[in-house]
């Protein structure tokens, strides 16, 4: 079957650096999109991953191993609006997407 | 960057009654739209796949004469909750990509419907 793995709560300080990892396996891969959605709205992209390595866009960053079946998102300078669920997804080669249950993300002052 | 617009984002109705959601891309073409219910604390779960002036492809465990999707235009794609339960109050969520490879679904804002 398949089926994406990522943590299910994380705890980190503001102003610090979390990496929220996602693990994957897939008929086949066709991108990994990373999206951030608050409590109460629709999910906002982040980030896509079709080569292997590093996605950097401002404050955030997404890292790819196709061969691992693996990627992070890296967020730097963590802010308190950042606290959030992190939803990690990978399109099959159906281009069908599969979700991962999401990471809630809790910042701490 | 696209935009895909859901109308209402609100909505309480009295159980048996039907709920129409509208879905539209704004200023983008988009073929296939997706609909998504999320229940508290729980990630988005794929109810069923919309393509223009097609059937939609429901997923398993979707009762397809329940929630009724209709994608009329290339803009527009609707999904009416018919004869609806407490247990059908939810989150739903629209979204749509443009054709090319590498776009990202878009999603509409949602709407929470509470069933009374």
């Amino acid at each position: 079957g398949q089926n994406i793995d990522q943590p299910t709560e994380m705890t980190a300080t503001e102003g610090a650096i979390v990496q929220i990892n996602c693990t994957y396996q897939t008929s086949g891969f066709n991108g990994l999109f990373w999206y951030q959605q608050h409590a109460g709205e629709a999910p906002t992209f982040l980030s896509y991953n079709v080569l292997d390595g590093l996605e950097e866009k401002g404050r955030f960053s997404s890292f790819l191993s196709r061969s691992k079946g693996y990627s992070y998102l890296l967020l730097k300078e963590l802010q308190m609006k950042d606290s959030a669920s992190y939803l990690c997804a990978v399109r099959d080669s159906n281009y069908q997407l599969i979700w991962g249950a999401g990471t809630k993300l809790i910042i701490k002052p | 960057g696209a935009v895909v617009s859901q109308h209402p984002s609100r909505v309480i109705c009295k159980s048996g009654t039907s709920v129409k959601i509208e879905c539209r891309s704004l200023d983008f073409q988009a073929t296939t739209m997706f609909w998504y219910r999320q229940f508290p604390k729980q990630s988005l779960m794929l109810m069923a796949t919309s393509n223009e002036g097609s059937k939609a492809t429901y997923e398993q465990g979707v009762e397809k004469d329940k929630f009724l999707i209709n994608h009329a235009s290339l803009t527009l794609s609707t999904l009416t909750v018919t004869s609806a339960h407490p247990e059908d109050s939810s989150f739903y969520i629209c979204s749509a990509s443009s054709p090319e490879g590498s776009s990202p679904l878009h999603f509409g804002n949602g709407t929470r419907l509470t069933v009374t």
